[in-house]
């Protein structure tokens, strides 16, 4: 069965750092997506970034990257240059060809704190 | 500006009662969800839709119905609501590609007493 774990509940972070989220995934397909999203405060959900399976080049998008470990079904996000407004909750989500429904399986998420 | 929006955004109801919370999206999008949120964790699906007149069952649809109208508007019905399901619901669309990310809602909160 599909399943997305975030083990890390909580991070804090001091203003224009570099922090890594940790995010394992497990899956019987050879071609699926993941995906990062936020939850601000508000509890406003965003989409951030995605990584496609079968790409071996890790995605970017701004200060947004991703450590694609495939043999570790690994998939950390990366937030360079961190800034106050960059707290918030990261959900990590999985759609593979097993959900033949379209739908994302979450994590848990990690809460993300930046200090100044 | 293509948006999902949701109503009611906070709704309190009484156990037995029934709910129906709304969804509108601009977004010309063919997939429609609703999600629940319990504190601390993540999202989980309820009921989909990929063309209006039709719903799918998500990963825990019982006690709920969903109703899909028109491409636009999305529902999600409490026809006996239970103490059990005070959380926050998402709706949330899509294209139809596979790799295409969810535009989620503003989120309501319901509490049943």
């Amino acid at each position: 069965a599909q399943k997305v774990t975030q083990t890390q509940t909580s991070i804090s972070v001091v203003e224009k750092t570099t922090v890594t989220m940790d995010c394992v995934y497990e899956t019987r397909d050879s071609s699926y997506f993941l995906f990062w999203y936020k939850q601000t405060a508000s509890g406003e959900i965003v989409f951030l970034i995605r990584q496609d399976s079968y790409k071996k080049e890790n995605a970017t998008v701004g200060h947004y990257s991703l450590n694609f470990q495939k043999p570790k079904s690994s998939i950390g996000l990366i937030i360079t240059a961190t800034q106050i407004e960059d707290s918030a909750v990261y959900f990590c989500a999985m759609r593979d060809r097993s959900s033949g429904s379209w739908q994302l399986i979450f994590g848990s998420g990690t809460q993300l704190t930046v200090m100044p | 500006e293509a948006a999902v929006t949701q109503s009611p955004r906070s709704k309190v109801a009484v156990t037995g009662g029934k709910v129906t919370l709304s969804c509108h999206q601009t977004n010309n999008h063919d997939y429609m969800y609703w999600y629940r949120q319990d504190t601390g964790h993540g999202l989980r699906l309820i009921h989909y839709s990929y063309v209006a007149d039709s719903t799918e069952k998500g990963d825990i649809p019982d006690g709920y119905k969903a109703s899909r109208p028109s491409q636009e508007n999305f529902s999600l019905i409490l026809e006996l609501a239970s103490l059990s399901q005070t959380a926050v619901y998402f709706c949330a669309s899509s294209e139809r590609d596979r790799y295409a990310e969810q535009f989620f809602g503003p989120g309501t909160r319901l509490t049943v007493l």
